[in-house]
């Protein structure tokens, strides 16, 4: 059975603070995906990493992935209270469309 | 920018009743999924749907569950007899291929008394 294992689950901090969040899996994906899901809506698609080691970025946003496509991080600098909300990762691409899901990081970012 | 939409978005029902959740894909996408989160868990994987067929399901989605795609536009998940561990956010997913990017519709809240 696939698993991914999100961490930290919460995270308090201060604008202007940075922060990581880690995706670890014993498993090898062929693409990890990062989400993001505010209350009461589905989850949005941040980025999409496939290659080993590969690093993506998205505005104050940094995605990696790591060499061996088992583990991923995302690095936000100076965060921002629109930051908030619920940062997922899904691991997938072995098996069609189907996502393996980690059980998501709440961030909360105050001003 | 084209979006899936679900409806209802809160549906709550008596143990033991027939739900149907309705979903409408993006309109070029190929590939259709249910997830569902329980509250305070994991968003787990239900089924994936491909050319009128299913192409992949989970241990969760046991002979209670069915999906239909019944015209060209509308994806359905039912529920044949609900249980209260059937509470949960239900969300459709679709994609333009096998390994494209899913996107999420905004979920169907399922409440069974």
């Amino acid at each position: 059975t696939q698993l991914l294992e999100q961490s930290p689950q919460f995270l308090s901090i201060q604008e202007g603070e940075n922060l990581t969040v880690y995706c670890n899996s014993s498993s090898v994906f062929s693409s990890l995906q990062w989400y993001r899901q505010e209350p009461g809506e589905g989850p949005v698609l941040l980025v999409t990493v496939v290659t080993g080691g590969e690093v993506k970025k998205l505005k104050r946003l940094t995605f990696q992935f790591g060499d061996a496509r088992k583990d991923s991080s995302l690095h936000i600098t100076a965060a921002q209270p629109g930051d908030t909300g619920l940062y997922l990762c899904a691991g997938g691409g072995n098996q069609g469309g189907k996502l393996i899901f980690g059980q998501g990081t709440e961030l909360s970012v105050k001003p | 920018e084209p979006e899936v939409t679900q409806t209802p978005s809160h549906q709550v029902t008596q143990m033991g009743q027939e739900v149907i959740l309705r979903c409408v894909p993006i309109s070029n996408h190929l590939y259709f999924y249910w997830y569902r989160q329980i509250l305070g868990q994991k968003v787990e994987f239900l089924v994936s749907f491909y050319n009128n067929e299913i192409s992949e399901k989970s241990e969760i989605f046991d002979d209670q569950f069915s999906v239909e795609r019944p015209d060209g536009s509308n994806f359905t998940l039912k529920i044949r007899s609900t249980k209260l561990e059937d509470s949960a956010m239900y969300f459709c997913a679709s994609s333009q291929g096998n390994n494209s990017p899913l996107h999420f519709g905004n979920g169907t809240r399922l409440t069974v008394t």
